[in-house]
């Protein structure tokens, strides 16, 4: 079974500053993906990037990226930069890296809220 | 490259009534999911689709719950008798085997 946890119910930040999200994950897997997904009001989930258990190096994509800490088993993701329109929703989820490993377990989500 | 899309966006029923939501996946992709979401917390998984068998229902997935999709294409996911209980979002998602899920925007259902 796999389990996300996601402490930070809601943040505030403001423009142009960066927000760290908290992740913490629980998993007897060996291998395993991390995924962090982005919900505007609008409903759709929005893929932002994904970390591979045996990746050696932190994902990034462009002003997204994701701290991962193994052996803490934690998979924080980083905004700088932030801007208006990063103001949604934020998931944190994963899954096993095996063949038959297709479900994503997500976190109850954070809400982000950037202050002009 | 048109992405996943989900028909209706928005669907108001009366309870008892029944409902059925079409999921449109991201062409190439052969595996389709089905998600549920309720206010304030993360998707829960629902069913999955390799091509067009049904590989696994979840146990949230009562027997008035049902989804196809016939040649592999599009999916469609239907309540039957719905109850106050089933009001929620209701997400589809595909992807090329393994690789990262897209999702669509989903169907909000209310029933009253």
């Amino acid at each position: 079974a796999q389990k996300i946890t996601q402490t930070q119910p809601g943040m505030f930040v403001q423009e142009k500053e960066a927000v760290t999200l908290d992740c913490t994950y629980d998993t007897s897997d060996q291998s395993y993906g991390l995924f962090w997904y982005k919900q505007p009001s609008s409903g759709e989930m929005i893929f932002l990037i994904y970390q591979g258990s045996y990746d050696e190096q932190n994902a990034t994509e462009g002003r997204y990226s994701l701290n991962f800490q193994k052996a803490r088993k934690s998979a924080n993701l980083v905004i700088s930069a932030s801007q208006l329109g990063d103001s949604a929703m934020y998931f944190c989820a994963m899954r096993g890296r095996g063949p038959n490993d297709y479900k994503l377990s997500f976190g109850a989500g954070t809400t982000v809220t950037v202050r002009a | 490259d048109t992405g996943v899309s989900q028909d209706p966006r928005h669907k108001i029923t009366k309870r008892g009534q029944n409902v059925t939501f079409r999921c449109d996946p991201i062409s190439e992709h052969n595996r389709l999911y089905w998600y549920r979401q309720t206010l304030g917390q993360g998707p829960e998984f629902l069913t999955y689709f390799q091509n067009e068998a049904q590989l696994e229902k979840s146990r949230l997935l009562s027997d008035r719950f049902s989804a196809e999709r016939p040649k592999g294409s599009f999916s469609t996911l239907e309540i039957q008798r719905t109850e106050q209980g089933d009001s929620a979002m209701y997400l589809c998602a595909s992807s090329l085997d393994n690789y990262e899920q897209y999702f669509g925007p989903g169907t909000r259902l209310t029933v009253t």
